[in-house]
């Protein structure tokens, strides 16, 4: 058990909608990271927060949007839905910030996001 | 970005053999995790190395930060059929927070 949730477990779209899938940290964690794992993929660094600030970013286009919030928790969202959208989505916390590694991320268990 | 080579991709083995599986990168790291990740679930961290050379224990998990801090090695011993699953190392460098994940490596393991 590591004490980070996500919601909703699945979620099925259309292409060209729109989606927001929520995490909930550990309690103290000031950072969190979204990952995207396609099937058979190990996950991709989509972009990590820091104390409600975006604190880097991988290779996603500007569709992938977040929000950290005071009380632990956050949001990914994503416009303009495409097929390729299609993954395993998880968030991961930690206490991070340094930026100087010795870090630990703990996942949750996975939105699954399906777009037809 | 940066990837990391995991090999091997997949092994079979009997129940009760040991395991090897180790994670290269072309970039220095700081930290380097390994996790266990069941079908449609998230990954579940085993062990956490910080410092080149370590040599951490987590039961029958083993795992080492290689010296070059470029690599990443992890053993499990007297395998059991709960260990199956895919395991994943992830690397940590000195700039920015974000972690790079390694390709993956399947384990089944034959009662």
């Amino acid at each position: 058990e590591t004490g980070v949730t996500q919601s909703p477990t699945h979620l099925i779209k259309t292409r060209g909608q729109q989606v927001t899938l929520r995490c909930s940290s550990q309690s103290g964690h000031n950072t969190v990271s979204w990952y995207q794992q396609a099937l058979g993929q190990g996950p991709q660094f989509i972009f990590q927060y820091y104390r409600e600030e975006e604190n880097g970013r991988g290779n996603f286009p500007p569709r992938f949007s977040g929000l950290q919030f005071p009380n632990y928790s956050s949001e990914l969202n994503v416009n303009a839905l495409e097929l390729d959208d299609s993954a395993l989505y998880l968030c991961a916390s930690s206490l991070g910030g340094g930026g100087a590694g010795g870090d630990t991320q703990y996942f949750g268990p996975g939105t699954r996001l399906t777009v037809l | 970005g940066q990837q990391l080579n995991q090999s091997p991709q997949s092994m079979f083995i009997q129940e009760g053999e040991d395991v090897s599986m180790n994670c290269t990168s072309s970039s220095i790291f700081n930290t380097w995790l390994w996790y266990k990740q069941d079908p449609g679930e998230g990954p579940v961290l085993l062990i956490a190395l910080y410092k080149a050379g370590e040599l951490t224990s987590n039961g029958r998990l083993t795992a080492q930060f290689g010296i070059t801090r470029k690599d990443s090695f992890l053993n499990i011993s007297a395998s059991i059929p709960s260990d199956v699953g895919i395991y994943f190392c992830a690397g940590q460098g000195n700039t920015g927070n974000q972690f790079y994940f390694g390709t993956g490596t399947s384990l089944t393991v034959i009662p």
